[in-house]
């Protein structure tokens, strides 16, 4: 069983305002994931962390920031919400095992941006 | 961007009969291919990941195959139970991303009582 945890699960904001979406996990994996998944769309690396203090960006360009100051926490932030950035977000972890290694994801954050 | 693709986007099973469905990658660079059930409202979760040639894995009803020489692997569930109604996702790791993975858009799938 999984334990990784997102909070909000769903988020209705204005234009312009700065959000950040929670993403913690308790199974002290070093790697950690977000994924962007528009309606009827496929899910998306937008940022991921091979550990504390190293952040990458992901395949699709995101206006998001993260960062990864704990082992088990990996925000994700916007700075000025704006309708474009309404989907679905989700973050998932994962420890370094090889080929076999398999991502464990949260139950997800849908975002309205008004 | 890789390209990888699942087919078909939706389909209605009567419960009882079985299906198969498939997801297309590239041939190059395979790392390992992972097969994940999305149920409404849940996280995904990871049913199997696949890394050599020929490999076959079963959980139960749900079975899968993979043939990294032309790019596919079937999804098979036998004897569909509404339970298995779900959105079942495929992702792609290559040699090039190592454990970074990408998905295709999914397998929609309503089992119908």
């Amino acid at each position: 069983e999984a334990d990784i945890y997102q909070t909000p699960r769903y988020l209705v904001i204005g234009t312009g305002k700065k959000i950040t979406l929670e993403c913690s996990q308790t199974m002290g994996h070093d790697k950690m994931y977000w994924y962007q998944q528009d309606p009827g769309m496929e899910l998306h690396l937008i940022h991921y962390s091979y550990g504390v203090n190293s952040t990458e960006k992901g395949d699709l360009s995101s206006e998001s920031t993260v960062s990864r100051i704990r082992t088990e926490h990996f925000p994700l932030t916007l700075e000025s919400a704006r309708p474009s950035h309404t989907s679905q977000y989700l973050c998932a972890s994962s420890v370094s095992t090889g080929a076999q290694e398999t991502q464990y994801f949260g139950p997800g954050t849908r975002l309205l941006v008004l | 961007i890789l390209n990888v693709e699942q087919s078909p986007q939706s389909l209605h099973v009567q419960e009882g009969d079985s299906t198969n469905f498939t997801c297309s990658f590239p041939s190059s660079n395979f790392y390992a291919l992972h097969w994940y059930r999305w149920e409404t409202a849940k996280s995904p979760e990871a049913l199997f990941v696949m890394t050599l040639n020929g490999d076959e894995k079963k959980k139960g009803r749900i079975s899968a195959t993979l043939n990294t020489k032309e790019g596919y692997s079937y999804l098979y569930i036998k004897g569909s139970q509404p339970e298995d109604s779900a959105t079942y996702l495929c992702a792609f790791g290559s040699g090039a991303a190592g454990n970074k993975l990408t998905f295709g858009g999914g397998t929609r799938v309503l089992v119908k009582p």
